[in-house]
């Protein structure tokens, strides 16, 4: 029932691009991102919702294949500061489960 | 400051030891949580609180007891703990219209970073 992410881990060059993708086995309701700095809380940056569109943040947006029950979030033009650890979080029905994180790393 | 508030940061304790943890958020949020986050573990719910009344205890030991005295404040209180239930505790919120509907996102507390000696 929890959320598989991927990749576990990446390096990036400021200015690459990522994709960090959360697949879930079951119907999914909405599906939340979170970005967690070493030593912080998670911070919520945005959530999906089922039969809605595809939501931004600055240059970090999501998308939700409802069919698939998957998500992908999008960095663009990456900077230092989205270095963190990334969760998906998964509503299905009254369960909300949250993904294995994938560590995103962003080198100069 | 993520307008949850968790106290201590840092707690160290003997497995014999009685200690308390502490949230408090003042967001207008009706539903908190306890979260344990351990290292290379995926975040694993603990607790819920709807409204005040306990919605979910995830198959957690009796050594851990949660208490939400009203919509803003929430305790977990540690007993006889073990050398394994060391982890980062975090406490959350969210705003749930009702049991069953959407969550609109959590607020995460700083955690308390628990060590059991």
């Amino acid at each position: 029932q929890q959320p598989v992410q991927s990749p576990q881990a990446v390096i990036l060059r400021e200015g690459e691009d990522a994709v960090i993708n959360c697949s879930s086995s079951k119907a999914l309701y909405s599906v939340h991102w979170y970005r967690q700095k070493h030593g912080e809380a998670p911070v919520f940056l945005m959530i999906l919702l089922k039969g809605g569109e595809q939501k931004g943040h600055e240059k970090i947006s999501a998308s939700f294949n409802e069919k698939k029950q998957q998500s992908s979030l999008y960095l663009t033009a990456s900077q230092l500061s989205y270095s963190g650890t990334y969760f998906c979080g998964t509503e299905t029905g009254n369960q909300f489960y949250f993904g294995t994180g994938t560590s995103l790393t962003v080198i100069p | 400051e993520t307008g949850v508030t968790q106290t201590p940061r840092h707690l160290v304790m003997g497995m014999t030891n009685k200690k308390s943890l502490k949230c408090e958020q003042h967001l207008g949020h009706n539903a908190m949580y306890w979260y344990k986050q351990s290292a290379k573990k995926p975040l694993e719910l603990m607790f819920v609180y709807n409204f005040k009344e306990q919605t979910e205890n995830n198959s957690v030991p009796s050594r851990f007891s949660p208490e939400c005295p009203n919509s803003s404040h929430l305790f977990l209180h540690l007993h006889t703990l073990q050398p394994e239930d060391s982890a980062l505790y975090l406490c959350a919120s969210s705003h749930k219209k009702a049991p069953g509907q959407v969550n609109y996102g959590y607020t995460f507390g700083s955690g308390t970073r628990l060590t059991v000696v």
